[in-house]
Formats: C-alpha cells, structure tokens, sequence
C-alpha cells in the first residue's frame, strides 16, 4: 500500500541552524509528494510539491527533491528563522492522477528557538 | 491564498450527543472537500470525500451512520458526529479544493482549515 514515514519530532533548533526532516514514502508507480505546514492556530498550507524523480520544491527558502532511488523527499532549510516553529506534514498523492487522496505522515513539530 | 474556515475549534460534548463541525471555503467556491481525523501523534487520516449536490464517499472502515457528511452548496460541507462517545474524541480536520484551479492546473491542491478537537466526556 501507500505509506508515508517521516521523523518524530519535537526537532528543537537554534536560530540560524540547518534544517533536515526526513521522509520516505511507499508506493507504486511515482507518487506525487508534498510538503505541508501548519503554523499555530491555522489549517494546513502547502510549503512545496514534486510531481516527478529529480524535482527539487521549494518556498520560502524551504527545498526538498523527490529521490525516487531512495523513495525520500526530505526537507532542508540552510537557515531557520524563529517564525518556522509549526508542525510539518509530508505526504503523497498515489500515481493516476485522478485521485483526490492525500496519505500523510505523523507531522513533525519543528520549536526554534532565538 | 484560499482560505477554508472551520468551526468550532474546540468541543466538549457529554457520550450520546451529536457535534456539527462546518467548513466553509471563504474565497473560492469549492466542488469537492475532504474530512480527515487525526490521533495524537499519528497520521490524518482520510475518512470521506464530500461532493457538492451528491452523497459522500467514505474511505473503508468510517460509518457513514457515525460520522453524516453533507455538502449542500459550494462553499459549505459540514460533518455531523451522531450519538458521540469516548473513542470519537479526536482532531478533525476539513479542507477544499478551488473548483478553478481543479480544472485548469494541477488538481491535487487542497486547502485546509484549522480543524476541530472534539472531546467526549
């Protein structure tokens, strides 16, 4: 089946540190792949997407790149700020295109700290 | 940005009273919106996707006579929680897809609200 995995948190980081949450996904075929965020009080946002092997998506200095050797789309950011402490969501739309589904992973709370 | 509310945010409710959330898409009018549930530190969970005008469909596992799921116009789904108890004390979370951008650009964009904690006592 369709399945994410993604680091648990809390990831508890210093201002200006370097970023790394890991994901990896299973599936069949080449999954589309997101990363979501979800700041304090507020719904989910879309942070980035990658809908093919070797994409990179990124936003707001955010990047990760769809390895499809090693089914990761892990997230990096060179320098965090204290505004990026939310929760982060990586997840997967199966190959077909036409499904509406999204499979997420656990979430990842990310604390900066200043 | 598109924005989808949901209301309440929290809920307390007694075992054996029925809880609505709704979700509403402000902005954008929205043919299709999902229902997901979320229990501490796991995954959200898909439960239905909800169409405008037709019945839900719910993913394997999730009662339908449980959880009622109504999508009566383009801007509003609301998700009614029948008869709650204990084990329904959960995270739920709504979100919409922009009916225009599902028909020109890449269709799998969601937006979500900020979901609802339901606790049962």
């Amino acid at each position: 089946g369709n399945s994410v995995t993604q680091m648990e948190g809390p990831v508890t980081l210093s201002e200006e540190a370097f970023l790394t949450i890991n994901c990896t996904y299973t599936a069949t075929g080449y999954p589309s792949l997101f990363w979501y965020v979800q700041y304090p009080g507020e719904g989910l946002q879309l942070l980035l997407k990658a809908t093919k092997a070797d994409d990179k998506g990124s936003n707001k200095g955010f990047e990760a790149t769809y390895r499809k050797e090693t089914t990761s789309f892990h997230l990096e950011k060179g320098s965090v700020q204290v505004s990026d402490s939310a929760v982060y969501f990586c997840a997967l739309t199966p190959y077909g295109g036409a499904t509406n589904k999204l499979i997420f992973g656990t979430g990842t709370l990310l604390a900066v700290q200043p | 940005g598109a924005v989808v509310s949901q209301h309440p945010s929290r809920v307390i409710c007694k075992s054996g009273t029925s809880v609505k959330i709704e979700c509403r898409s402000l902005d954008f009018q929205a043919t299709t919106m999902f229902w997901y549930r979320q229990f501490p530190k796991q995954s959200l969970m898909l439960m239905a996707t909800s169409n405008e005008g037709s019945k839900a469909t719910y993913e394997q596992g999730v009662e339908k006579d449980k959880f009622l799921i109504n999508h009566a116009s383009l801007t509003l789904s609301t998700l009614t929680v029948t008869s709650a108890h204990p084990e329904d004390s959960s995270f739920y979370i709504c979100s919409a897809r922009d009916r225009k951008l599902a028909e020109r650009v890449f269709k799998n964009i969601q937006y979500f609200g900020a979901g609802t904690r339901l606790s049962v006592l």
